[in-house]
C-alpha cells in the first residue's frame, strides 16, 4: 500500500531564512508521481510540482527547488529566502501507476509553514 | 479559464438532512474525483469517477453517493449527513492514465450539527 509520511507538523522560521519540509513516500511500483500542493489560509489547494518516477533531476522553480531521491524514498521541498506569503500547509502526495484505473492520490498530512516577519 | 468549481462553499446543516455538493469542471477531464481532508489526516478520497456512468469507491465512501451522468459534472451526495461528515470536501479532475497534474476546487466547508 502506498503511503506519504511528512514528520514536520509544524515550522515557524523567521523571514528570509531557508526551509526545507520533508516528504518520505513508500509504494511497490516503479512508475509513481509525486506531488506537492500549497493550501493557504484561504484554503484552496495550488498545485506546486510534479515528479515522476523516472525523472531524479532535482528542479528549481524561483525561490522553490525540490530533492528527489530514490534510494531514499523521498522528495523534499525547500523554499530559499522565505517570504510571509510563503505561510501555508504543505502537501506531499503520491499516486501509482495510473494504468491501474484509480488516479487517487494519497496525501502525507501536510506541514504547516509560518513565516514570522 | 479552466477550473474546477464547487458549491456551495460553505454549508451548515442539521443531522438527517439530505445534502448535494455540486462540482463542475470546464476542462474536459475523464476523471473526477471527490476527497475530504480532516486534521491530522490529510485529505482522502471519497469516490471516483474514470468517465460518465463509471464510479467506484475511494478509501472513505462510508456515508456517500455518487453519479456521473456529464461528463463535466460530479455531485458528492449525502443522504443522511451525520457529525462525522463535518469536514472540508474538495472535487478534482484530471485526464485519466498518465499520472496527470489533478486540479482542485475551492473546497467545500460543510458542518453537520
Amino acid at each position: 500500500a502506498q503511503k506519504v509520511t511528512q514528520a514536520q507538523t509544524e515550522i515557524s522560521v523567521v523571514e528570509k531564512e531557508d526551509v526545507t519540509l520533508d516528504c518520505v513516500y513508500e509504494t511497490r511500483d516503479t512508475t509513481y508521481y509525486l506531488f506537492w500542493y500549497k493550501q493557504p489560509p484561504s484554503g484552496e489547494l495550488v498545485f506546486l510540482i510534479r515528479r515522476n518516477s523516472f525523472d531524479e533531476q532535482n528542479e528549481i522553480s524561483g525561490r522553490y527547488s525540490w530533492n528527489f531521491q530514490k534510494s531514499t524514498s523521498s522528495f523534499n521541498f525547500t523554499i530559499t529566502a522565505s517570504q510571509v506569503v510563503d505561510s501555508a500547509v504543505y502537501f506531499c502526495a503520491l499516486s501509482e501507476d495510473p494504468n491501474f484505473g484509480n488516479e487517487k492520490l494519497t496525501f502525507g498530512t501536510g506541514t504547516r509553514l509560518t513565516i514570522i516577519p | 479559464e479552466a477550473q474546477v468549481t464547487q458549491n456551495p462553499r460553505y454549508l451548515i446543516t442539521v443531522t438527517g438532512k439530505k445534502l448535494t455538493v455540486t462540482c463542475s469542471q470546464n476542462m474536459n477531464h475523464e476523471y473526477m474525483s471527490w476527497y475530504r481532508q480532516d486534521p491530522g489526516l490529510g485529505l482522502r478520497q471519497i469516490y471516483y469517477s474514470m468517465n460518465v456512468e463509471v464510479t467506484d469507491k475511494g478509501d472513505v465512501p462510508e456515508g456517500y453517493k455518487v453519479s456521473r451522468k456529464e461528463k463535466r459534472n460530479f455531485p458528492l451526495i449525502l443522504e443522511s449527513p451525520s457529525p462525522n461528515q463535518t469536514s472540508l470536501y474538495f472535487c478534482a479532475s484530471s485526464l485519466p492514465g498518465t499520472g496527470d497534474t489533478q486540479y482542485f476546487g475551492p473546497g467545500t466547508r460543510l458542518t453537520v450539527l
